[in-house]
Order: structure tokens, then sequence, then C-alpha cells
């Protein structure tokens, strides 16, 4: 089973600062990963997949990069609405399969 | 747009089984698969598995493999997850969520509102 770790457990900054995620994979997942963002009460939402493609509608300043085991989410400038969860998740080429990562929290420092 | 709306709040008793229905719009249902998440209270997102819009094949987790069962209905757009011999722990937010592209298995792209499921005796 390929596991994700995601490091920091919390991340503390204020609105403007740069935010630097990471995601480690037990085994190499190719460029089959993801990124969700989940704010409380709400389902997770897609802001990166296959590693580095924005889905639809998510601003710029999400970007995601990496291949293998290592991954990084950054997003450049933090707005007020980015405080929330980060999960990775990675996802086998056939059949279906996917796996999350524990998640970062990224609080209003 | 695509839209995916789910089933309502239930309570089970434990060894009772529930089904959670998904019914999507705004886009070929038979064109994507759809993943079914949980996520208990408080903790993180958990992948139950994943069905095929086209032809209903399926690959569940192996920790809910023999309990779970997600099926499709074409004619109606929808998607349920069928859960049996629930135990507290079973207790959690359903979600669906369909792959971002139409190609089989690409990361979960749009997701339903969720179903909370409680199980208490």
């Amino acid at each position: 089973e390929n596991v994700l770790t995601q490091s920091p457990a919390t991340l503390s900054l204020s609105p403007g600062e740069r935010a630097t995620l990471s995601c480690r994979a037990s085994q190499s997942v190719s460029s089959y990963l993801a990124w969700y963002q989940q704010k409380p009460g709400q389902a997770p939402r897609l802001l990166i997949y296959d590693a580095s493609n924005r889905a639809t509608g998510i601003p710029a300043r999400f970007s995601g990069s990496g291949s293998g085991t290592d991954f990084t989410l950054t997003i450049s400038s933090l707005e007020p609405e980015d405080f929330a969860v980060y999960y990775c998740q990675q996802r086998s080429s056939w059949p279906p399969l996917f796996t999350f990562g524990p998640g970062t929290k990224v609080d209003i420092k | 747009q695509v839209q995916l709306v789910q089933s309502g709040a239930e309570v089970k008793k434990p060894g009772a089984s529930v089904k959670v229905s998904c019914k999507a719009s705004g886009y070929t249902f038979t064109s994507y698969g759809i993943s079914w998440v949980r996520q208990a209270p408080g903790q993180g997102l958990e992948w139950m598995g994943w069905i095929s819009g086209y032809n209903g094949y399926t690959n569940y987790a192996q920790k809910v493999q023999g309990r779970v069962t997600m099926t499709t209905d074409t004619s109606t757009s929808t998607a349920y997850l069928e859960l049996s011999s629930l135990r507290s722990d079973d207790t959690a937010v359903y979600y669906c969520a369909r792959d971002v592209l139409a190609v089989a298995g690409t990361a979960p792209g749009y997701w339903g509102q969720g179903t909370l499921v409680t199980v208490s005796s």
C-alpha cells in the first residue's frame, strides 16, 4: 500500500505570505497526485490534479509541482479564504485506486 | 453545470445496511466514473471505491471490501453506495465525487454535498 505523508501538520501564516505544503509518497506515483482544499462543513474542492494541472476555476496563486515521490503545493500569496485543510491524494493508473494523505492545516498566525 | 445531489442523512443501528444515492446532472453520466469517499467526525478523507459510469465496473478499497456495493442506474444518472453490517466506526459523512476528466480513474473533481450516516444503538 502506498502511504502518503504530509508536512507540516499545521502551518501558521499571515495573509499575503507564501505557503509551501509537502506531500511524500512511500512509492512512486508518477505524476498521479492531486491536491484538495477543505473548509469546515464543506466538501473537498479539487485544486490540482496530475501534479501540476489546476482544476477549473482555481486561482493562479495555487500551483503544484513534483513527480515520483515528492510533491509540493504552493500558494503564492495567502488570501483570507485560503485558510483551510489541504489534502494530497494519489491514484493508480488502473484499476482506479486512491489514497489520501492525513492533511495539512493552514491557519492564521 | 455539473451537479451531484446526494440523499439525506440516515440513522442506522449496528448491523443494519444503508444505501446512499447520488444523482448527477449537467454532464453525460456514462462518460465519467464516480468515487465514494467518507470522512469520520474530525478525521481525514478515506476513499471507499470507484465505479464506472459507462459499464458499472467497480474497484473497492480493501478496508470495506465485502461490505460495500456500488451501483449505477444510467436511466436516472444516479449512483448508489450500499454499506452493510454497519458498525459505530462507519459513522461519517459520505461523499460521491465525479472524475475530473473523461478518462477512467482521474482525480475526483466534482463533489456531492455529503450525506451524514450515523450508526448508533
